[in-house]
Order: C-alpha cells, then structure tokens, then sequence
C-alpha cells in the first residue's frame, strides 16, 4: 500500500541554522510523484516541489534543497539559514498510480524557527 | 489570478445539523479535489471531480457527505446530519491537466468544528 511517513512531528530551531524535514515513503509503483508543499498560518497549502520518480537528481531552489533517494525511499527537504518566515506545517505527498492521482499525504512536520 | 477560494473559513455547528462547505477552483481548472485533514492527522483524499463528474469518491468517508459541482465549476460538500467526527480542516484543490506531473493549487481550508 502506498503511505508517506514524516516522523518529525514538530522540529524547533534557531533563526540562521539548517533544518532537514525527513519523508519515507511506500509504493509499489515504479512510476510516481512526490511533492512538498508549506501550509503557512494563513492556511492554505503551498506547493514547493514536484519529483518524479525517475529523476534522482537533488534540486536546489535558493535556500530550499531536496534530497531524493529511490534506494531508501525518501525525500528530504533541507532548509539552509533557517528564517522565521519559514515557520509553517511542511507536507510531503506522493501521486498514487490510477485515474485520480490523487495525493497520499504524510502527517506533517510543524517548523518552528525562533529568533 | 485568483487562487482556490473556500468560503467559509470556519464553521462550528451543533451535531445533528447541516454544513455546506463551498470552493471555487481556479478559472479553467477542470478538475477538482476534495481532501480532509482531522487533528494532527494526514491529509486524506475525499473526492475528485473532472468537470461536474466525479472521477474518484473513494475517499467519502460515508452517505453523510454529499459533494455536487454543478456546471463543472464550483462545489459544495454537504455533511448532513453532521457528527462529532466530522470536526476537521476541508482542503479542497484544483489542477488544469490530470496527472501525475501537476501540482494542485490549495485554498486556505475550511475548519469545522462539530460539537
């Protein structure tokens, strides 16, 4: 069955340090997406990055990085010279095989940077 | 460009009543998602609509629950009567293509809270 684990529940840190936001995730498709997305407090959902599954490349975006390795199921997502506008919910998700491709989200992970 | 609007932000209704929640997707999205988060939990696909059909609603948790998008434009979901279970934020998303390889656009969610 398909299912995305963010163990870290809450991740607190100092404004400047760096922070991994860890993603594990099942599928018994050889195809598929993977995303993140940023819930800020205003509510709505962000997206930040799509990865597909055949491209392994690690991507940066400024201060956003990510990490995919197919050989342990993961997706992580490293945030460098924390800000406190970082400070959100950060949702991993996978693109489930079928008609829908609908979302399989983990639980997320609550960022806290303080300054 | 407008994002995915959902009205309303909140909602707090006593069980046994009736809640209709409302989302205009993007202009020109044909499909349309439905998704739920309950406390501290995943974020967990309701239903899925292309254009006024619905695709995929093997996430609707029970007969309670009643989504419509008349016109392929915007939808409602109704709970009716609703429960103390039901209590949670609603997303609802919309994409242009269908497909693995496109992200959908969130609106900022609607809290309700049945008591």
């Amino acid at each position: 069955a398909q299912k995305v684990t963010q163990a870290q529940t809450e991740i607190s840190v100092v404004e400047k340090e760096d922070v991994t936001l860890d993603c594990v995730y099942e599928t018994r498709d050889t195809t598929y997406y993977l995303f993140w997305y940023k819930q800020p407090p205003s509510g709505e959902l962000v997206f930040l990055i799509r990865r597909n599954s055949f491209d392994e490349q690690n991507e940066i975006s400024g201060r956003y990085s990510w990490n995919f390795q197919k050989s342990t199921s993961s997706f992580n997502f490293t945030i460098t010279a924390s800000q406190v506008v970082d400070s959100a919910v950060y949702f991993c998700a996978l693109s489930e095989e079928g008609g829908t491709y609908k979302y399989i989200f983990g639980t997320g992970t609550r960022l806290k940077v303080l300054a | 460009e407008a994002g995915v609007t959902q009205f309303p932000s909140h909602s707090v209704i006593e069980k046994g009543q009736t809640v209709t929640l409302r989302c205009d997707p993007i202009s020109g999205h044909d499909n349309l998602y439905w998704y739920r988060r309950v406390m501290g939990k995943e974020i967990k696909f309701l239903l899925h609509f292309v254009k006024e059909s619905k695709q995929d609603e093997s996430g609707m948790p029970n007969n309670r629950f009643l989504a419509e998008r008349t016109g392929g434009t915007y939808s409602t979901l109704k709970v009716q009567p609703a429960e103390l279970e039901d209590s949670g934020v609603y997303f609802c998303a919309s994409s242009q293509e269908q497909g693995r390889d496109t992200e959908a656009f969130f609106g900022q969610g609607t809290r309700l809270t049945v008591v």
